[in-house]
């Protein structure tokens, strides 16, 4: 079974526009960490925001934030006053705390495109 | 203070050859991964090593595949032989300690093209 799924593959919205990217996740551990990484065309990863499973409060990281609902397993990304420069691919991951397992497991991602 | 640093950036080779990628981690960081990207799997984790040691590689392909930390501050992903089904983004990244909460921190990649 899927561990992280983003079911949508690609997603557009207008420049200075708010954006939500889907993510919901799998698993039987009570600890885990939700994460959220940027991928431009260039290539490379950019940590957006973290999320832990005992965190009360939805993360929030400037324009970025995390909207946490534990009893539906969804951590969607919210992106505020889209940007050009936010068109890129979006992964959300997810790393188990008590399996001793310490890697992060991603989903297939969506592509955002921002508009003009 | 550097980031991961991988090398090489690209790598073009034939199928059959032995291909080399390598990593150095950020100094003080305890936890290396290596994860490939493609288009079909996406970013699949190979194996990962804490304090040099592996302590899951069950994301390894195949035999051809190999893995080594010789030391805090270096690691080595091998391909012996190569084959075309191997081209991918293979990327390394670092954490502290690997807890729960800890983002990864990740190299540029490398892109490998078997032809």
């Amino acid at each position: 079974a899927q561990k992280i799924t983003q079911t949508q593959p690609g997603m557009f919205v207008q420049e200075k526009e708010a954006v939500t990217l889907d993510c919901t996740y799998d698993t039987s551990d009570p600890s885990y960490g939700l994460f959220w990484y940027k991928q431009p065309s260039s290539g490379e990863m950019i940590f957006l925001i973290y999320q832990g499973s005992y965190d009360q409060q939805n993360a929030t990281e400037g324009r970025y934030s995390l909207n946490f609902q534990k009893a539906r397993k969804s951590a969607n990304l919210v992106i505020s006053a889209s940007q050009l420069g936010d068109s890129a691919m979006y992964f959300c991951a997810m790393r188990e705390g008590g399996t001793g397992r310490r890697a992060l497991t991603f989903g297939s991602g969506t592509r955002l495109q921002v508009q003009p | 203070d550097a980031g991961v640093i991988q090398s090489p950036r690209h790598e073009v080779t034939e199928m059959g050859q032995e291909v080399t990628l390598r990593c150095k981690p950020i100094s003080g960081h305890n936890s290396l991964f290596w994860y490939r990207q493609t288009m079909m799997r996406g970013l699949e984790l190979l194996i990962y090593f804490n304090n040099n040691v592996p302590i899951d590689d069950s994301g390894m392909p195949e035999d051809r595949f190999s893995a080594k930390m010789p030391n805090a501050s270096f690691s080595t992903l091998k391909i012996q032989p190569s084959e075309p089904r191997d081209s991918a983004v293979y990327f390394c990244a670092s954490s502290p300690e690997g807890l729960t909460n800890e983002k990864l921190f990740f190299g540029s990649g490398t892109q490998l093209s078997v032809l």
